[in-house]
């Protein structure tokens, strides 16, 4: 168990460019979480997957963000047209659905910055 | 809708002092409450959690309580040291099972001198 990997971890972009992040989740985790931080602050729910089902957006994910785990397995975040203020860690966790309510496993995140 | 309030940081001790990270919440139905904790340059790690009221969650010499009545889940420790430098995160979880997104403070960080 290598715990949850994201990728890459840090990226610079420039504005109105798209970017697209990877997560792996824990291998027998079927709930897999995207969430947004900025600085000084804490992470913001973006979305979540039971499998490759997505089963809630958050407000904050705009029409330029979209997620995808198609197989079930890993997640992909991408972030179309970006703007400087998508700037953010974003974080990606999973968890057992029966375990849901007993905590997730985080990612080191992806730190974007948009210049 | 819910939300969770912490106190502002930075917090700073000395070593071997005694700890405490206030965290307040708003919720409806029944959360489940969490303390993580980010050391510089990594991911959140879940620090420790309760699941209904009275519940106490402890880990490594960190405990707190989920007090319903006073909608609190309130950070201690009674001994800190220097590796406890980090920021501390108070959430909670939807009550519906864990299916919604956790709620998450602003975040208290925390110095240790020696």
């Amino acid at each position: 168990d290598t715990g949850v990997s994201q990728d890459p971890r840090h990226k610079i972009t420039k504005r109105g460019q798209n970017v697209t992040f990877r997560c792996d989740p824990i291998s027998e985790h079927n709930r897999l979480y995207w969430y947004r931080q900025t600085l000084g602050q804490g992470p913001e729910f973006l979305t979540y997957f039971q499998n490759e089902a997505q089963l809630e957006k958050s407000r904050l994910l705009s029409n330029r963000f979209s997620a995808e785990r198609p197989k079930g397995s890993f997640s992909t975040l991408e972030i179309q047209r970006t703007e400087q203020g998508d700037s953010a860690m974003y974080l990606c966790a999973s968890s057992l659905v029966s375990r849901a309510n007993y905590g997730y496993t985080f990612g080191s995140g992806t730190r974007l910055t948009v210049v | 809708g819910n939300s969770v309030t912490q106190m502002e940081g930075p917090v700073t001790l000395s070593e071997e002092a005694f700890l405490t990270i206030n965290c307040t919440y708003t919720a409806t139905g029944y959360p489940s409450l969490f303390w993580y904790v980010q050391y510089p340059g990594e991911g959140l790690q879940l620090l420790l959690k309760a699941t209904k009221a009275d519940d106490k969650g402890s880990n490594k010499g960190f405990e707190a309580t989920y007090r319903k009545e006073t909608t609190s889940f309130h950070l201690e420790k009674g001994s800190v040291q220097v590796s406890d430098s980090a920021v501390y995160f108070c959430a909670l979880g939807g009550a519906g099972g864990g299916a919604d997104g956790l709620t998450f403070g602003k975040g208290t960080h925390l110095i240790i001198q020696p």
